[in-house]
């Protein structure tokens, strides 16, 4: 099993060029979450999904979208990139939340973001 | 002032000793609490998993979280080289149907001395 994969690994943009980054997982996880970790401030929670066809708005939205067409695919857009953007992106799936068990998520490898 | 809050070190020491690392909380939700380790260039994985107040011992590590005070901390015995990363802890009040959402602290970056 490959795990929680993310594509690509670095990429520089400019100032209003737009990218979709892809995150897939093998594990048949139903939840999955796009993160953004900056110096300082830790890991936010941009969107995440609760199944195939559903996204919702974590804590730091703005300026990105994100679809879940299919359940091991999870895909992050920025439409019109800005330097505050500029930082390493960690897509992450879990199995649901069962009752007492916080069930473990499992981070890919991270997508570093340059917007110039 | 942010939910969780975690020194970010860096905290520097000779290889064998205890290691204590800590994060405060203000959120009285919180009742699941984990420890993430996150090496140089990767993703976090999960070290550790706490659910309510209490300890938890696995090989060289203990977990222990205190609610009354909102404090939880992560020892590390023995400490060794290869233990030299970033830890990040973690808390969820838990959802159901509603997403697993964690709320991360900044992390702490350690480094264990030859």
């Amino acid at each position: 099993n490959a795990g929680v994969t993310q594509t690509p690994k670095f990429r520089v943009l400019k100032t209003g060029q737009s990218m979709t980054l892809l995150c897939a997982q093998d594990m048949n996880h139903e939840y999955m979450y796009w993160y953004r970790q900056d110096p300082g401030m830790g890991l936010r929670l941009i969107h995440y999904s609760v199944g195939e066809g559903t996204t919702a708005k974590g804590e730091v939205p703005d300026g990105y979208n994100v679809s879940r067409l299919k359940k091991q695919n999870f895909l992050l857009g920025l439409e019109s990139a800005a330097p505050s953007q500029t930082s390493v992106y960690f897509c992450a799936s879990s199995y649901p939340f069962r009752g007492v068990h916080q069930e473990t998520q499992y981070f890919g490898p991270g997508t570093r973001l340059l917007v110039l | 002032q942010k939910e969780v809050e975690q020194d970010p070190g860096p905290l520097s020491v000779p290889e064998g000793a205890i290691v204590s690392l800590n994060c405060t909380y203000s959120n009285s939700a919180f009742q699941y609490f984990m420890w993430y380790r996150q090496y140089s260039r990767k993703g976090p994985e999960l070290l550790m998993y706490t659910y309510s107040s209490g300890n938890k011992e696995d090989g060289r590590f203990t977990a222990q979280v205190d609610k009354s005070s909102k404090y939880i901390s992560l020892f590390i015995r023995d400490s060794q080289p290869s233990d030299s990363a970033t830890y990040l802890c973690a808390m969820s009040a838990g959802s159901t149907g509603g997403g697993n959402k964690l709320t991360f602290g900044t992390g702490t970056q350690l480094k264990v001395e030859l």
